[in-house]
């Protein structure tokens, strides 16, 4: 089967750094994706690894290595919109198209 | 490009009575996934279509249903509700390539009483 580990709360003051990790166990996956969700939205693609190394998309940055099983969501100047929740997922080589989320890291940015 | 829409957005339904909630892809996309998102499951894989079959599949009873037009809207049926159907039910749609970006729509949220 498939499951990702995240966090369920992270706490951090505006301007800061936040790292939100992701350790997962599966087969096989074509890549790790990070999504954004606000309260009564939906979810907002952020970033995705299809390779180990570091992705970086403006403030936001994601690490995988598929060797340690882990992965993580960097966000960096952060804003108070940035408080939301962040899932990680996976699309597994055996369900084409079907993603497998993380429960999700709530992060709250205090002043 | 609009984005992927959702209809309706709000729906309160009774025990035992069907469902049928529709989503619109992004112009050009052809895979439609369902996900249903609770705050004790989380975000689930119901199932997703593509070119008008049912593909994948996750780990629902028979009474989650779907399927898919030839404009590649879809549709997604609920029967017999049970109280634990109150849910957000979310469609993704995305280009056939994989790691595509999936695409979310608003949401549907349901409410059984």
């Amino acid at each position: 089967g498939q499951s990702l580990e995240q966090p369920s709360e992270v706490t951090a003051v505006e301007g800061a750094i936040v790292q939100i990790n992701c350790t997962y166990q599966t087969s096989g996956f074509y890549g790790l994706s990070w999504y954004q969700q606000h309260d009564g939205g939906a979810p907002t693609f952020l970033s995705y690894n299809a390779l180990d190394g570091l992705e970086e998309t403006g403030r936001f940055s994601s690490f995988l290595s598929r060797s340690d099983s882990y992965g993580y969501l960097l966000l960096q100047e952060l804003q108070m919109k940035d408080s939301a929740s962040y899932f990680c997922a996976v699309e597994g080589t055996g369900g084409y198209n079907k993603l497998i989320f993380g429960a999700g890291t709530r992060l709250a940015v205090h002043p | 490009k609009a984005g992927v829409t959702q209809t309706p957005r709000y729906l309160i339904k009774t025990r035992g009575q069907q469902v049928t909630l529709s989503c619109s892809p992004i112009s050009g996309h052809r895979s439609v996934s369902w996900y249903q998102q609770t705050p004790g499951q989380g975000l689930q894989f119901l199932f997703e279509y593509f070119s008008e079959t049912q593909r994948n599949k996750g780990n629902f009873p028979g009474r989650f249903s779907g399927r898919q037009f030839s404009n590649s809207r879809s549709e997604m049926n609920v029967s017999t509700l049970e109280l634990g159907d109150s849910a957000l039910y979310l469609c993704a749609s995305r280009n056939d390539r994989a790691g595509e970006t999936q695409y979310f729509g608003p949401g549907t949220r349901l409410l059984v009483l």
